[in-house]
């Protein structure tokens, strides 16, 4: 099993649906949560970061945190085209970052 | 804009041989750690340099190697080339020990093992 299991995509919907990117994680351990944005050719940019259960607004995007499940959440709303790209969701502690496989995101105009 | 640059940003290397790609951070940025990104998977944690020691390495063998150095600049060294080496290398900085508050990427070296 890998540590973090996320599901590759790609997801495709229309311009201003609200998208839910989802991650599971096995070790309980892992104590950050880390939500990546990785255009095609670049590295990636981080969108959001968390330390404990629960959501982290920040403009459109809303992180979610469920330890007790080991459940990570990425919400976009009014999507743009311009959000197309792949994201990564991230957990770790104090050795680095483990990432899931990213989700492939389309947004059509 | 990212404060982290990498260079060079592509590479062509044969087989066998050894390489050296280069990092330098934001100035601040005592934690720098390496990532592998084959095409379609997401980063592969490959090390972790916090003030110019070693502190965490993940599943790669010892033909990896890095240095950090007091300027906030790094290199990841890798020796005897394989063909499967061929990936994007990241390098992320941040400012604490823990990454508590995420890292920084750079765009990344292409390295292409022939």
């Amino acid at each position: 099993q890998k540590e973090v299991e996320q599901d590759p995509g790609p997801l495709s919907v229309p311009e201003g649906a609200i998208v839910s990117l989802n991650c599971t994680y096995s070790n309980s351990a892992f104590q950050y949560f880390m939500w990546y944005r990785q255009y095609s050719r670049k590295g990636p940019e981080l969108l959001m970061y968390t330390y404990s259960s629960g959501n982290k607004e920040d403009g459109r995007f809303t992180a979610q945190v469920d330890k007790s499940s080991k459940y990570i959440s990425l919400f976009i709303r009014d999507s743009q085209p311009s959000d197309s790209a792949t994201y990564l969701c991230a957990t770790g502690g104090a050795d680095g970052l483990t990432f899931g496989k990213g989700t492939h995101l389309i947004i059509q105009p | 804009e990212t404060g982290v640059t990498q260079s060079p940003t592509h590479l062509i290397k044969t087989r066998g041989q050894q390489v050296t790609l280069r990092c330098s951070s934001q100035s601040g940025h005592n934690t720098v750690s390496w990532y592998q990104q084959a095409l379609g998977q997401g980063p592969q944690f490959i090390f972790q340099y916090y003030r110019e020691e070693e502190n965490g390495r993940g599943n790669f063998p010892p033909r990896f190697s890095g240095l950090q150095f007091p300027n906030y600049s790094s290199e990841l060294n890798v020796n005897a080339l394989e063909l499967d080496d061929s990936a994007l290398y990241l390098c992320a900085s941040t400012t604490t020990r823990t990454g508590a508050y995420g890292y920084t990427f750079g765009s990344g070296t292409r390295l292409t093992v022939v």
